[in-house]
């Protein structure tokens, strides 16, 4: 089983609907990510958390919101998806040393 | 300004040739560097972290980080087709902070 796990792994969805992506770990780290990746973008972070109390807003929050329901849970929702928010997100999670464990990817497709 | 610049690409080279990556980041008081490889349609992994000026090698690939000049850099020696692939710089005040990407450079080794 994979260390970062996120679900779904695809999904499409219409403008205007709810969604959330979710993101479970096994490596009992405290620290996780959520990124987006578009095209010749690189990684651009949404939101970051470094313990269950800690929540912090990344490079591009806006339309987003997350949860850190547990150490191993962090789950990003957005509220009313638009297609602007097509992309490729990644979890991630990193001990002391900043060196990031990835998810596999939830791709996701706003019509 | 963007916080982390890479060169697009994308690079060629020929096999058994070094491949040289470069990345420039804004924040002076950054600490920590990484440089992380990724495949299409794969999550990012980690080949390299870097935290002091000078060189770092590990096995083909040697990491090169320049505070003053806020420049790091990742040559690939004896590059193989299996090094095509696209590598994205990431950057961090300390480990303990968030990690910035840069929107990764795509290299290609042709055979």
């Amino acid at each position: 089983d994979a260390d970062v796990t996120q679900t779904p792994r695809n999904r499409i969805t219409k403008t205007g609907k709810r969604i959330m992506l979710e993101c479970s770990q096994t490596k009992g780290h405290d620290r996780m990510y959520w990124y987006r990746q578009d095209p010749g973008l690189g990684l651009r972070l949404i939101y970051y958390s470094f313990d269950v109390k800690d929540i912090n807003k990344g490079e591009i929050s806006d339309g987003y919101s997350v949860s850190r329901q547990a150490q191993a849970k962090f789950s990003l929702s957005l509220e009313s998806a638009i297609p602007n928010q097509t992309a490729l997100y990644f979890c991630a999670t990193t001990a002391d040393t900043g060196e990031l464990f990835f998810g596999e990817g939830s791709r996701l497709t706003v019509l | 300004q963007k916080e982390v610049e890479q060169n697009s690409g994308p690079l060629s080279v020929p096999e058994g040739a070094i491949a040289s990556l470069n990345c420039t980041y804004s924040d002076r008081v950054s600490q920590s560097f990484f440089w992380y490889r990724q495949y299409s349609g794969k999550s990012p992994e980690l080949i390299m972290s870097i935290y002091s000026n000078g060189d770092k090698e590990d096995g083909r690939f040697t990491a090169q980080l320049n505070k003053a000049s806020q420049y790091v850099s990742l040559l690939i020696r004896d590059s193989q087709p299996s090094d095509s692939a696209t590598y994205l710089c990431a950057v961090s005040q300390t480990s303990y902070d968030k990690v910035i990407f840069g929107p990764g450079t795509s290299l290609s080794v042709i055979p």
